[in-house]
């Protein structure tokens, strides 16, 4: 079956950087587009980033914008988040989740088991 | 950018319940929008996309309708399982979720 495991997640300092990976099985990744979603404890979904299936399309929210950088490797089946510049609002609980069907935006599912990235001195 | 704005925050039913939580969207969405359910320590799991389509596995008691700004997603008889946390997602115009709805015990 289709699915995605984070993993990257960890304690990190103010102003520090974090790679997070995402492992992908059970589909034709370079088939489609994959988000980042991030939920800070207790609060709601955020979403972070979007890249195209081929990654020649990438997108930011603006809390994140020139800080963090998407990219993935189809050879690999993996995503990436490359996060430079952390800030303490950036602790959260980050999730890759696969688009539903063709086009870049759209409903996700499945979503991996989210790795939690704490930004603290 | 999009903002969508779900109610209630917090929900009190009993089993057995019909359950209703809107979601209401800052510009229209045409049919743009999903409900994501999710438990604690656990990933979202999509249940309705393009507003009314039920996703496959999902039990038939959950439903959702709406188009343009305002969104409805209904539990037809509340189960134990259904305990949790929802959320809407716009997919318009970039992505943006609603705060959630919480559904707890009465």
């Amino acid at each position: 079956q289709e699915q995605l495991v984070e993993s990257g997640g960890g304690v990190v300092q103010p102003g520090r950087s974090l790679r997070l990976s995402c492992a992908a099985s059970g589909f034709t990744f370079s088939s489609y587009g994959i988000h980042w979603v991030r939920q800070a404890p207790g609060k709601g979904l955020e979403w972070v980033s979007l890249i195209s299936r081929d990654g020649s399309n990438k997108y930011y929210a603006d809390s994140v914008k020139g800080r963090f950088t998407i990219s993935r490797d189809n050879s690999k089946n993996t995503l990436y988040l490359q996060m430079n510049s952390l800030r303490p609002e950036d602790t959260a609980v980050y999730y890759c989740a696969k688009v539903r069907g063709g086009d870049n935006w759209n409903s996700l599912g499945p979503w991996g088991q989210g790795t939690l990235v704490t930004v603290s001195s | 950018d999009v903002q969508m704005t779900q109610s209630p925050a917090t929900l009190s039913a009993s089993v057995g319940d019909r359950v209703t939580i809107t979601c209401r969207a800052s510009q229209s969405i045409s049919s743009w929008l999903a409900w994501y359910q999710q438990k604690p320590g656990k990933a979202p799991k999509l249940l309705i996309y393009k507003a009314s389509s039920l996703e496959s596995g999902v039990p038939s008691r959950f439903s959702g309708s709406g188009s343009g700004t305002e969104f409805t997603l209904t539990i037809s008889s509340l189960q134990p399982d259904d305990f949790a946390t929802y959320f809407c997602q716009q997919y318009d115009r970039y992505s943006t979720f609603g705060q959630g709805t919480r559904v707890e015990i009465k």
